[in-house]
């Protein structure tokens, strides 16, 4: 079976300053990793994927995260905090999809991001 | 591109009665994924339909059911719903079932009372 730890289910950083959220998983196979971001009474946006390759992945709105496989971690980070950043962020492990059907997505349990003027 | 719709978005439900909440996929998506959101347990998996068949289900008792019809869009029923089933409930889309490709919905709230 697969999960997903984030720690840390609160960060506060001040405007301009770098995010940093932890996400760690375990799985038995080569995972898909995932990081969602959702805002207030909305659905979940994909910030970034990896699933081979290039272990920096960038994403939208600035972020990236980096898959290391000897820590069994995907943390994602942003060099400069924008207001617009506060949010819930969801790390997410997968299977790759098989024949018999897509492998779902498990989630984190979340860490919301406020950002300090 | 119209993205993924659900509807209703807030719907008030009493404990006992049963609810259908509705999913239309981006057009061209084969696969709807249905997830539950509660602060207490997260983010859980509950099926996930391609071409009208069930291929993934999860760990949810059989009051929880779903269908998907020749267009690809998708419904999920609760039954005899229970104040527990207060949730955001949220569909993705894909072409074919990867979670690369998958675009979520707006959610559905569910309040039981």
């Amino acid at each position: 079976a697969q999960s997903v730890t984030q720690l840390g289910s609160h960060v506060s950083v001040s405007e301009g300053a770098l995010v940093l959220l932890r996400c760690n998983y375990s799985s038995s196979v080569p995972p898909y990793l995932f990081w969602y971001v959702q805002y207030p009474n909305q659905g979940l946006q994909l910030l970034l994927k990896y699933t081979t390759g290039a272990t920096l992945v960038k994403g939208i709105n600035g972020f990236e995260a980096e898959f290391k496989k000897s820590e069994t971690s995907f943390h994602l980070t942003k060099p400069s905090a924008h207001m617009s950043d506060a949010a819930e962020y969801f790390c997410a492990v997968s299977l790759a999809p098989s024949n018999f059907g897509n492998e779902k997505l498990t989630f984190g349990t979340g860490t919301r991001l406020t950002i300090i003027p | 591109k119209a993205g993924v719709t659900q509807t209703p978005r807030y719907l008030i439900k009493t404990r006992g009665q049963q609810v259908t909440l509705s999913c239309s996929p981006i057009s061209g998506h084969r696969s709807v994924s249905w997830y539950q959101q509660t602060p207490g347990q997260g983010l859980q998996f509950l099926f996930e339909y391609f071409s009208e068949t069930q291929r993934n289900k999860g760990n949810f008792p059989g009051r929880f059911s779903g269908r998907q019809f020749s267009n690809s869009r998708s419904e999920m029923n609760v039954s005899t719903l229970e104040l527990g089933d207060s949730a955001l409930y949220l569909c993705a889309s894909s072409p074919w079932g990867g979670n690369t490709e998958a675009f979520f919905g707006q959610g559905t709230r569910l309040t039981v009372v």
